[in-house]
């Protein structure tokens, strides 16, 4: 059964600090990670996405690494604002020849406290 | 340029009844998914709709169907409701199997 699984589980850090999403996953075969966040009584918005031959991608502040090897990927956030307080969403699509089946973790809580 | 949107944002329905949801995705965007968000869970893939026909499907049961118009606005239809389908349910719209764009959702609660 594909699994995505995502720590911790929740995190508190103060802002301008940095910090370090996990995630895990057996999705396969593999066909791209995507990180998305999902604000609060919104839609998630996507931040970055990496397909097997890429191990890492950058968007601001944002950097996500990918190891396809060990099936892990990391989302790093570098100088917390308030604003990046939200939930973090590793996704995980599988298929190829045009298939495209998601698997979704459960997020990661982030607070950024002043 | 207009996002994806759904209609209702929220919806309170009783056990049994129907309810359907809609869909428009953001502008030049052909293919709509659909997901369900469990509070405190990532969403869960119910199925994709592309060329007005449903391209992938999740593991959902019957009584969760959907439909594409020519327009690519999409609708999902859920029969029976059970106490268990209230969610967050989320609409994705992108150009074939490109980048997704998720709409805010509409919060549907089962009395």
């Amino acid at each position: 059964k594909n699994q995505v699984e995502q720590s911790p589980q929740s995190l508190i850090i103060l802002e301008g600090k940095n910090c370090t999403l996990q995630c895990n996953y057996t999705v396969s075969p593999f066909s791209n990670l995507r990180w998305y966040k999902q604000d609060t009584g919104r839609g998630p918005v996507s931040l970055t996405i990496m397909t097997f031959s890429e191990n890492t991608k950058s968007n601001g502040r944002y950097t996500a690494t990918l190891d396809a090897d060990t099936k892990q990927s990391s989302l790093h956030i570098t100088a917390s604002q308030l604003s990046d307080s939200a939930s973090y969403i590793c996704v995980v699509s599988e298929g190829s020849g045009g298939s495209y089946i998601p698997t979704f973790g459960r997020g990661t809580s982030l607070i950024v406290h002043p | 340029d207009a996002g994806v949107t759904q209609s209702p944002t929220h919806l309170i329905k009783t056990r049994g009844q129907q309810v359907t949801l809609r869909c428009s995705p953001k502008s030049g965007h052909d293919t709509v998914s659909w997901y369900q968000q469990a509070l405190g869970q990532g969403p869960q893939f119910i199925f994709q709709y592309y060329e007005e026909e449903e391209r992938q499907r999740g593991n959902f049961p019957d009584r969760f169907s959907g439909h594409q118009f020519p327009n690519y606005s999409s609708e999902l239809n859920v029969n029976a409701l059970l106490l268990g389908d209230s969610a967050l349910y989320l609409c994705a719209s992108s150009l074939d199997l490109g980048p997704q764009h998720f709409g805010d959702g509409t919060r549907l609660s089962i009395l």
